[in-house]
């Protein structure tokens, strides 16, 4: 069956450094993944799209790797901040034209 | 105002109980979904609907049914609740196509007794 892997430890980072969450999935091939960030209680909100033939995604100071042959895609936030703290969620396409999230790995930034 | 609308937004019920779980959207888009979502479980689709006329079973349908009254309202009923079914439920919308980012909802906050 499809399955989505992120880590479910949170990734504890000083304000100024990189975070990198790693998202894996296995038994089939996206064409397309999405992250979305999600703010406790609240719902998800979209920060960006990748496509099976795009190796690299720049949107501020996001960063998103997709390589199909490892089948993982990073997610790099660059200078962090705190108010980037929140949980972020993968989401690869399930070759039916839906979306399968992973459970999502929660970011904490430290001043 | 929110886009994506979500009714009642806390709920707590008993078991047995018929509950419906209402959701509105402005966005004038075809798709809508319904996740429900359990801690350390990530979002998982109970339905979803490409367009009035359609509407499709998700990976968790057991339990639950919904209505496409029209195409901004999708609405999520659990015929007779159950403990189990208490959850964080968030109702999403998205463009025709496939690879557009899902819009959602605040969510609702179900606790069954």
């Amino acid at each position: 069956s499809q399955k989505i892997e992120q880590n479910s430890e949170a990734l504890n980072i000083q304000e100024g450094k990189t975070a990198t969450l790693t998202c894996n999935y296995t038994n089939y091939s996206p064409a397309y993944l999405q992250w979305y960030r999600q703010d406790p209680g609240r719902g998800p909100v979209f920060l960006l799209l990748i496509r099976e033939n795009e190796k690299e995604k720049r949107k501020e100071r996001l960063k998103v790797t997709f390589d199909t042959t490892l089948k993982q895609s990073l997610f790099h936030i660059t200078a962090s901040q705190p108010a980037d703290s929140a949980t972020y969620l993968c989401a690869p396409d399930d070759s039916w034209g839906k979306l399968q999230f992973g459970a999502g790995t929660q970011v904490v930034v430290t001043p | 105002d929110a886009d994506v609308t979500q009714t009642p937004r806390n709920r707590i019920t008993k078991t047995g109980k018929r509950i419906m779980l209402e959701c509105s959207q402005t966005k004038g888009h075809d798709r809508m979904y319904w996740y429900r979502q359990d801690p350390g479980l990530g979002l998982r689709l109970i339905y979803y609907s490409f367009d009035v006329k359609d509407i499709n079973k998700g990976e968790i349908s057991d339990g639950y049914s919904v209505s496409r009254q029209a195409q901004a309202k999708f609405s999520l009923s659990l015929e007779s609740a159950i403990p189990n079914q208490t959850a964080l439920y968030f109702c999403a919308t998205s463009e025709r196509l496939a690879s557009n980012e899902q819009f959602f909802g605040p969510g609702t906050r179900l606790t069954v007794l």
